[in-house]
């Protein structure tokens, strides 16, 4: 059991320019969330996987969000034209899918935007 | 709206003290319960769970649930300096496996030596 990777673990960028996250859960989930961290705040639920199927997508998912998990494996997180307000940390997290187990998180990927 | 309330803290605690954080959440028909530590800088990291009414210990930690009073706790017995964090309650709203867990703002903890 390796744990949740995520990568990179940084990424400072320009506004406008578009970003992309990779997630790596544990290989045995096949439940998958991305949650987004701001200062002071707890994680938001962004979106949802089970195995190659989004399950469920908040209202912070704008259009210029998007996720895939193609093989039901690692996801990843793409943002288009970013924009200040993108600037947070992005945690993914996995779960067996078994009902009252926890999920567990990745280290984050810290985005800035200049 | 579900929401799940925290107070943001600080809270100051001498090493070798009782640390009780406390979190209240709206939705009555939350199933599970989960208590993350979260370092400054670093991702949150699973401390306990629970899901039903009572308490469950672990080490130096106890989780306690009332779900009639809509009310869920962590005991620290013997607080460290290294228990410096904030600690993040966080919800299943729901009673179906693998829905997002709806998480309050944290409460900061500070253990003074």
């Amino acid at each position: 059991d390796t744990g949740v990777s995520q990568d990179p673990r940084h990424k400072i960028t320009k506004r406008g320019q578009n970003v992309t996250f990779r997630c790596d859960p544990i290989s045995e989930h096949n439940r998958l969330y991305w949650y987004r961290q701001t200062l002071g705040q707890g994680p938001e639920f962004l979106t949802y996987f089970q195995n190659e199927a989004q399950l469920e997508k908040s209202r912070l998912l704008s259009d210029r969000f998007s996720a895939e998990r193609p093989k039901g494996s690692f996801s990843t997180l793409e943002i288009q034209r970013t924009e200040q307000g993108d600037s947070a940390m992005y945690l993914c997290a996995s779960s067996s899918g078994r009902i009252n187990q926890p999920q567990h998180f990745g280290d984050g990927t810290r985005l800035s935007i200049l | 709206q579900k929401e799940v309330e925290q107070n943001s803290g600080p809270l100051s605690v001498p090493e070798g003290a009782i640390a009780s954080l406390n979190c209240t959440y709206s939705d009555r028909g939350s199933q599970s319960f989960f208590w993350y530590r979260q370092y400054s800088g670093k991702s949150p990291e699973l401390i306990m769970f629970i899901y039903s009414n009572g308490d469950k210990e672990d080490g130096r930690f106890t989780a306690q649930l009332n779900k009639a009073s809509q009310y869920v706790s962590l005991l620290i017995r013997d607080s460290q300096p290294s228990d410096s964090a904030t600690y993040l309650c966080a919800v299943n709203p729901s009673n179906q496996a693998g829905t997002a867990l709806i998480f309050g703002k944290g409460t900061t903890l500070s253990v003074s030596s």
